[in-house]
């Protein structure tokens, strides 16, 4: 069974600090793996997503993820953080649609200190 | 604009109550789901459907009944609702590329 885990809670971080979000998975084909950002009373809204080729991906306000087999991780990444990133992070793994559908994590809250 | 859509966006129920919450999408995609999102659990698969006319339990169907009659719409049902299925709902479909359309939510309260 394809699985998602997310190891922190809540992180902590500084406006203008770096921040790194992980995520390990557990699938038993290619995954496909995706990053969402959810601010409170929100919908879900797509960060990045990878299907395969390089495993450095860019997404959307300067965040990056990098796929590890190896590790089966994919990390979130971003240089600088701003007080309009704090919000909830979420990890996702499935496959090209059908019965997979997708598997999250359980969430990271950002919070940013000023 | 194409995506998906969902009504209604919030509904309180009293226990015991019935509702059918709707699914539209209009990207003809094969693939729909129904999550729910409840606090420190992230979004846990309810029901899905891979084509017209089929439909298949997730990771929690208990409580909740789903028809896909249309290609475009998939519904999910609360035949008698309880406290434990105040929750936020949300819809999604995809293509077999892999891409993934989520609506914007149904928050649900049961009193």
């Amino acid at each position: 069974a394809q699985s998602v885990t997310q190891p922190d809670i809540h992180i902590t971080v500084s406006e203008g600090a770096s921040l790194e979000l992980r995520c390990n998975y557990s699938y038993g084909a290619t995954p496909y793996l995706f990053w969402y950002v959810q601010s409170p009373g929100q919908g879900l809204q797509l960060l990045l997503k990878y299907f395969s080729g390089d495993t450095l991906v860019q997404g959307i306000k300067g965040f990056e993820a990098e796929f590890k087999r190896s590790q089966s991780s994919f990390n979130l990444r971003k240089p600088s953080v701003h007080w309009s990133d704090a919000a909830e992070y979420f990890c996702a793994v499935g496959g090209g649609g059908g019965a997979d559908g997708l598997t999250f994590g359980k969430g990271t809250h950002l919070i940013i200190q000023p | 604009n194409a995506g998906v859509t969902q009504t209604p966006k919030f509904r309180v129920l009293k226990t015991g109550q019935s509702m059918t919450l709707l699914c539209a999408q209009d990207m003809n995609h094969e693939y729909m789901y129904w999550y729910r999102q409840d606090p420190g659990m992230g979004l846990r698969l309810i029901h899905y459907s891979v084509g017209e006319g089929t439909t298949a339990k997730g990771e929690v169907p208990d409580g909740y009944n789903v028809s896909r009659l249309k290609k475009q719409n998939f519904l999910l049902g609360l035949e008698s609702a309880a406290p434990s299925q105040t929750s936020v709902y949300f819809c999604a479909s995809s293509h077999s590329d892999g891409g993934y359309t989520f609506g914007s939510g149904t928050r649900l309260t049961v009193v």
